[in-house]
């Protein structure tokens, strides 16, 4: 069976320091790999999606960038972070055949930056 | 664009009520909808996906319905239990990778 791992769980980090979270995936190949954004009492906001080993969109303009060095590997970076960064953050996969398939979320990364 | 909406924000029933939680979404060029549960502080646990060839969806005690042309899709819980306590999220896919989720529903069942 397939499953997704993020850590870490929590993280406080002060304004302008880097960041850098890290989403592996077992029990899959070739999987899309996702980035989102959660805010309170918001929708969750796709900040990159990835196809493949070193292919990376990006969706919204900011302050992050993502890598995906290995095929089940996807990283989140920062080299200073923002307030505005805080939130809670989910790394997703879904089956690499068609990219409308069913979504599976890790159980995430509250940020906090002071 | 693309907007998803789902109403009520919070409910509360008591334990044994069978629910509807309700979503809609603007634009019917979906190609599938998915709902997710989510405790507090937790990731999204996957539910129900429904095609946008299909009608409806069954696990379990949930149902997920979806009617395309009307934009609208429902989840309904029978027999409601505390442990449901959770909020309720759908999704809809519209291409490109792209995938636009409500807000989501928070729902509350007192034993």
């Amino acid at each position: 069976s397939q499953t997704i791992h993020q850590w870490p769980a929590t993280l406080v980090q002060p304004v302008g320091s880097p960041l850098s979270l890290e989403c592996t995936v077992e029990g899959t190949s070739n999987p899309n790999l996702y980035w989102y954004r959660q805010a309170a009492g918001r929708g969750l906001q796709l900040l990159f999606y990835s196809v493949g080993i070193g292919q990376i969109s990006s969706e919204v303009p900011q302050n992050l960038s993502a890598s995906r060095p290995q095929d089940r590997q996807f990283i989140l970076s920062s080299k200073k972070l923002l307030l505005s960064d805080s939130g809670f953050y989910l790394c997703a996969w879904s089956v690499a055949e068609r990219g409308g398939g069913e979504q599976f979320f890790g159980p995430g990364t509250r940020l906090t930056v002071l | 664009k693309q907007e998803v909406t789902q109403i009520p924000a919070a409910l509360s029933v008591p334990e044994g009520e069978n629910l509807v939680l309700n979503c809609s979404f603007t634009d019917s060029a979906i190609y599938n909808l998915q709902w997710f549960r989510q405790d507090p502080g937790k990731g999204l646990t996957s539910l129900l996906l429904i095609q946008s060839s299909q009608r409806e969806q069954t696990s379990g005690r949930l149902n997920a319905s979806l009617d395309k042309s009307s934009g609208r899709s429902t989840l309904y819980i029978a027999a409601s239990q505390p442990g449901d306590s959770a909020t309720y999220l759908c999704a809809v896919y519209t291409g490109g990778f792209k995938t636009i989720f409500g807000a989501g529903t928070r729902l509350f069942v007192k034993a």
